[in-house]
């Protein structure tokens, strides 16, 4: 059962476009949810994260909306840059007192960003 | 500072072996987790330790195991190992283990 959604699988963007990934969950009982950026050879590096009290969260050029009601969550990326080709995941997690029960990632979206 | 260091890098191990790796956390972090990256299936959670006591579990099979140090560093074995185990294992800290987490490198495993 894969509990988090993750699309598009792939994703060409034009240079200074705005790449937008979207994240759906099933398990309410999430309250941390992730973006992780990857690139060939390295581990996931965390991008940005947001809890479920909040719509919205902007560092930098990058956004996450939330909507709690929906059940999804998307990355938007601002003035895409080459430099921002990788794969990107989602993740949620829920803590349980006794330490967050492992992320659950999405398949992951490989983004390319053409110049 | 200095980020999750995972070794060894690379592993080629035959079927049936038995295989150990090693994750140092970033200093002051707790909690040391792994997971499986492969292809097909994705990031896997396999299990998380908080100060050396196994706090939660992946659906993983009773042949990965592992265990954390009293200097938080932590190590991951595979027993009887499958064609199916060869992934990227990946090792990630964090202070508390509940937000936050710290990707290393990974250490790619190839079965033959």
């Amino acid at each position: 059962q894969q509990q988090v959604k993750q699309s598009p699988q792939s994703l060409i963007v034009q240079k200074g476009g705005i790449s937008i990934i979207n994240c759906a969950y099933e398990n309410t009982a999430f309250d941390y949810f992730p973006w992780y950026q990857q690139f060939p050879g390295k581990g996931p590096a965390l991008l940005i994260a947001i809890r479920p009290d909040v719509s919205e969260k902007k560092e930098g050029r990058f956004t996450i909306s939330f909507n709690k009601s929906a059940k999804q969550f998307s990355l938007h990326i601002m003035d895409s840059q080459p430099g921002d080709s990788a794969t990107y995941f989602c993740a949620a997690s829920q803590y349980s007192g006794g330490g967050a029960d492992g992320l659950t990632f999405g398949k992951g979206t490989h983004l390319i960003i053409q110049p | 500072k200095a980020g999750v260091t995972q070794t060894p890098r690379y592993l080629i191990k035959t079927r049936g072996q038995q295989v150990t790796l090693s994750c140092s956390p970033i200093s002051g972090h707790r909690s040391v987790s792994w997971y499986q990256q492969t292809p097909g299936q994705g990031l896997q959670f396999l299990f998380e330790y908080f100060s050396e006591t196994q706090r939660n579990k992946g659906n993983f099979p009773g042949r990965f195991s592992g265990r954390q140090f009293s200097n938080s560093r932590s190590e991951m074995n595979v027993s009887t190992l499958e064609l199916g185990d060869s992934a990227l294992y990946l090792c990630a800290s964090s202070f508390k283990g509940n937000y936050g987490y710290t990707f290393g490198s990974g250490t790619r495993l190839t079965v033959v």
